[in-house]
C-alpha cells in the first residue's frame, strides 16, 4: 500500500510568513508523529497524535508551532511568523497503533529567508 | 532524559565487506525498544532493524544484525556483504515502552559510504 506522504516537499518562506505542512499517514494508522530534523542532526520529536487527540506536544519549540489532525487521518503542522531558525526538514511518521513501528514520510524541507 | 550517542560521524566500507556502526544510549528504564533507521539521500527514513530490550537474542534481518549489550547500553549494527545501496545516513533510536511515552529519541547519525 501507499506509504506516508508529505506536501509540499520543499517550501521557501520569507521571515514572518506563515506556513502549513501536510502529512497523509498510511491508511488505518492510528498514531501520527511530527519530527524536526536540522541539517546534520537526527530528528527531534515535536508532537504526537492518537487519532484526532494530540496526546503529547512537549517537543513543539514555541507557541508559533501548532499541529492538528481534526478527523484522525491527515495532519497539518502550522508555523506562524516563521524565523530563520525554523529552517529544517519536517518529518511525519505514522504507526498502526501505539508502540508499533513508525513509518516515515519523505519530509518537507523548509527554508526561511 | 534518554540520550543516544553515535560516536562515528562518518564510516566507509569496501563493497562486499562488513562494517559495524556503533551506538550507545543512556536510560534508567528496563523496558524499551531500540532501532536502526536508514536515511538515503532522498531523505525517506527506512526502518532497518528493531530490538526489544527484554529479548536476549540479537535481532537479524538478512545482511543486517545487531549486537545488543544491555548492561553496557550498547547497540551496534553490523552490515555484512555491503552493497552500494547501503550508502546512507544511519540513525540509532530509542523508545521507552512504558505508557505515556510516544517519541523516538535519535542519535546524530553515521554517514556510511560504500566504496566500489
Amino acid at each position: 500500500g501507499a506509504g506516508v506522504s508529505q506536501s509540499p516537499r520543499y517550501k521557501v518562506a520569507k521571515r514572518g510568513q506563515d506556513v502549513a505542512l501536510r502529512c497523509d499517514p498510511i491508511s488505518g494508522h492510528v498514531s501520527l508523529f511530527w519530527y524536526q530534523q536540522a541539517l546534520g542532526q537526527g530528528p527531534e520529536f515535536l508532537t504526537y497524535f492518537q487519532n484526532e487527540a494530540q496526546l503529547d506536544k512537549s517537543g513543539l519549540p514555541s507557541d508559533r508551532f501548532f499541529a492538528e489532525r481534526p478527523e484522525g487521518s491527515v495532519s497539518t503542522l502550522k508555523i506562524q511568523r516563521t524565523q530563520q531558525e525554523d529552517s529544517a526538514v519536517y518529518l511525519c511518521a505514522s504507526s498502526l497503533a501505539y508502540g508499533e513501528t513508525q513509518y516515515f514520510g519523505p519530509g518537507t524541507r523548509l527554508l526561511v529567508l | 532524559a534518554q540520550t543516544v550517542t553515535q560516536s562515528q560521524p562518518e564510516m566507509s566500507v569496501q563493497e562486499a565487506e562488513t562494517v559495524t556502526l556503533s551506538c550507545t544510549y543512556d536510560t534508567s528504564e528496563s523496558d524499551y525498544y531500540l532501532f536502526w533507521y536508514k536515511q538515503p539521500p532522498s531523505r525517506q527514513m527506512i526502518l532497518v532493524i528493531r530490538q526489544e530490550a527484554y529479548k536476549q537474542q540479537n535481532a537479524t534481518e538478512n545482511r543486517f544484525s545487531v549486537n545488543f549489550q544491555k548492561a553496557a547500553k550498547s547497540f551496534s549494527l553490523k552490515i555484512s556483504d555491503s552493497q552500494l545501496g547501503d550508502a546512507a545516513m544511519y540513525f540509532c533510536a530509542y523508545k521507552y515502552s512504558g505508557a505515556g511515552s510516544y517519541q523516538l529519541t535519535f542519535g546524530k547519525g553515521t554517514k556510511l559510504s560504500v566504496i566500489p
